[in-house]
């Protein structure tokens, strides 16, 4: 199947600091890539849907302002947590799926711990 | 209500038991079906897909659907404790990807 890279798998910051996570797809064209957020013991809450080229559609609740999703190329889509706060720690999971839409492939995570 | 219900568990069984997993939805409009496995602390794995009412075997899985009853099953024989993960059911309208909550498995050796 498909392979998704995310990077970094982890990440510890300060309360304050901004923190940008990478999303690539390894071996073909995303067209189109989620961002998720996964707290413990709780489902993948999708955060927001990029296509390539345009802007992201963001769901109801995530604030746009505060979590900036790039997706500049067909292979790479970046998600930046500003002025992170200790609420915001969590897991990160972005998907890919390409033209036909029928499959998304997950990328490995991303655990966010802001102090 | 919640458009995707899901038991999250946990469930333990013993090696070789066959296992069950179920979730059921709200919304007729669903088109796809879909299982994913998590493995603690890595992104979710696809498993099976379908689309339509009935059940679909791969391998030890077995999924099925009932779009009558809006309830959707995935069977596991023969589990393994490497079977010892979370897993989701995913449903599909349009671009958007709905997860239920995920059951925790735990397959005991």
């Amino acid at each position: 199947g498909a392979v998704v890279s995310q990077h970094p798998s982890w990440v510890i910051c300060k309360s304050g600091t901004s923190v940008k996570i990478e999303c690539r797809s390894l071996d073909f064209q995303a067209t189109t890539m989620f961002w998720y957020r996964q707290f413990p013991k709780q489902s993948l809450m999708l955060m927001a849907t990029s296509n390539e080229g345009s802007k992201a559609t963001y769901e109801q609740g995530v604030e746009k302002d505060k979590f900036l999703i790039n997706h500049a190329s067909l292979t790479l889509s970046t998600l930046t947590v500003t002025s992170a706060h200790p609420e915001d720690s969590s897991f990160y999971i972005c998907s890919a799926s390409d033209l036909q839409g029928d499959e998304q492939f997950f990328g490995p995570g991303t655990r966010l711990t802001v102090l | 209500q919640k458009e995707v219900e899901q038991d999250p568990g946990p469930l333990s069984v013993p090696e070789g038991a066959i296992v069950s997993l179920n979730c059921t939805y709200s919304n007729s409009a669903f088109q796809y079906f879909m299982w994913y496995r998590q493995y603690s602390r890595k992104g979710p794995e696809l498993l099976m897909y379908t689309y339509s009412s009935g059940n679909k075997e791969d391998g030890r899985f077995t999924a099925q659907v009932d779009k009558s009853s809006k309830y959707i099953s995935l069977f596991i024989r023969d589990s393994q404790p490497s079977d010892s993960a979370t897993y989701l059911c995913a449903i599909i309208v349009g671009f958007k990807t709905i997860f239920g909550a995920g059951t925790r498995l735990f397959v005991k050796a």
